[in-house]
Order: structure tokens, then C-alpha cells, then sequence
């Protein structure tokens, strides 16, 4: 099974700050990765397609770079509505989350 | 919009059918997947069914394959989660998805399911 370890687990961070988070695949997964945004009792919403794409909608702020085993979500010039939990998925062979990285407000 | 139905407390060993209905769009040319997420805790991916129109099939996680079946039909707009030899640990708010691009897409505001004695 391909493993997807995410980081950090956490971060704080203050508005206009640059994020990134950090996504490693125990295997080559090609560009095959999704990253997702999750708030307090909500569901998931998706912000990246395979590895780079942004999702039709998501603010351009937001963008993922990365092949092979590792990847990145950057969010550039944190807004508030950009605390939330974020969440890798690799669909390469089967599909597996990442186990999130919450970024709180400093 | 999707909308999933059917959550609620169930006794270990017991068994429950998740409902995902779709209403303004048809649910036929997706493949759909659920996806849970346990209190406090992160989304897991559970499985994922293809559409009639690529061959339908099926695949779970680990964690649930032999227990849990997934499966649509398509006159009724709904996919459906049969969860059978539920424990403790299958406790979580289950959300359904759409899928593009190869990974869910929409997804519903979830329903959920606790496991407890």
C-alpha cells in the first residue's frame, strides 16, 4: 500500500503569510495527488488536481507543485477563510489521505 | 446536490445501508466514491464505484473489504453503502463524493454512523 505522510501536522501562521505543506508518497505516484481543504463540520472541498491543477473556482493564491514522491500546497498571502485543515490524496494505485495539517492562526 | 441518508447507532456486529442521492444533476456518467472521517480525526478513503458506462466495478480499503459493498442504481439516482460486521473502529461521518479528475470531487454533507454497545 502507498503511504502519504504529511507536513507538519500543524502550523500557526498570521494572515498575509506564506504556507506550504508538505506531502510525501512512500512510492512513485507520478503526478497522481489531490490536496483538499476541510473547516469545522464541513465537508471536504477540493483545491488541486493532479498534483498543479487548480479546481475550477479556488482562488489562485492556492497552488501545488510536485511528481514522483513529493508535493506541496502553497497558499500565498494567507487569507482569514484559509484556516482549515488541508489533506493530500494519492490516486495512483488504490487512494490513500494524507493525515492533514491544520493551520491555526498565530 | 448530494445528500447521504441512513447513519445511526448500530450495535458491534450489526449492519447498516448508507444512501447517496443526488438531486439536479444524474449520478450515471460519475464514479462515486465514500470517504469517512472518524471524530477528530482525518478523512480515510473507503471505496469507489466506476460508472455502468466504464464497466462498474468496485474497489475498498483494505480496512473494509469482505464487510462493506458498494453499488448504485442509476434509476433511483442514489449509490449505496452496505456496511455488514460493523466494529467499533467503522464509527465515523461518512461522506459520499462525485468523481473527476480520478479523486472525489462534490462531495455531500455526510451522515453518520456510530458503532457501540
Amino acid at each position: 500500500d502507498i503511504q502519504m505522510t504529511q507536513s507538519p501536522s500543524s502550523l500557526s501562521a498570521s494572515v498575509g503569510d506564506r504556507v506550504t505543506i508538505t506531502c510525501r508518497a512512500s512510492q512513485d505516484i507520478r503526478n497522481d495527488l489531490g490536496w483538499y481543504q476541510q473547516k469545522p463540520g464541513k465537508a471536504p472541498k477540493r483545491l488541486i488536481y493532479a498534483a498543479s491543477s487548480l479546481q475550477s473556482g479556488v482562488p489562485s493564491r492556492f497552488s501545488g507543485s510536485g511528481s514522483g514522491t513529493e508535493f506541496t500546497l502553497t497558499i500565498s498571502g494567507l487569507q482569514p477563510e484559509d484556516f482549515a485543515t488541508y489533506y493530500c490524496l494519492q490516486n495512483n494505485t488504490f487512494l490513500a489521505f494524507g493525515g492533514g495539517t491544520k493551520v491555526e492562526i498565530k | 446536490q448530494l445528500v447521504e441518508s441512513g447513519g445511526g447507532l448500530v450495535q458491534p456486529g450489526g449492519s447498516l445501508r448508507l444512501s447517496c442521492a443526488a438531486s439536479g444533476f444524474t449520478l450515471r456518467p460519475y464514479w462515486m466514491h465514500w470517504v469517512r472521517q472518524a471524530p477528530g480525526k482525518g478523512l480515510v478513503w473507503v471505496s469507489r464505484i466506476l460508472s455502468d458506462q466504464d464497466g462498474g466495478s468496485t474497489i475498498y480499503a483494505d480496512s473494509v473489504k469482505g464487510r462493506f459493498t458498494i453499488s448504485r442504481d442509476n434509476a433511483k439516482n442514489t449509490v449505496y453503502l452496505q456496511m455488514n460486521s460493523l466494529r467499533v473502529e467503522d464509527t465515523a461521518v461518512y461522506y459520499c463524493a462525485t468523481d473527476t479528475q480520478y479523486i472525489p470531487d462534490k462531495w455531500g454533507q455526510g451522515t453518520r454512523v456510530t458503532v457501540s454497545s
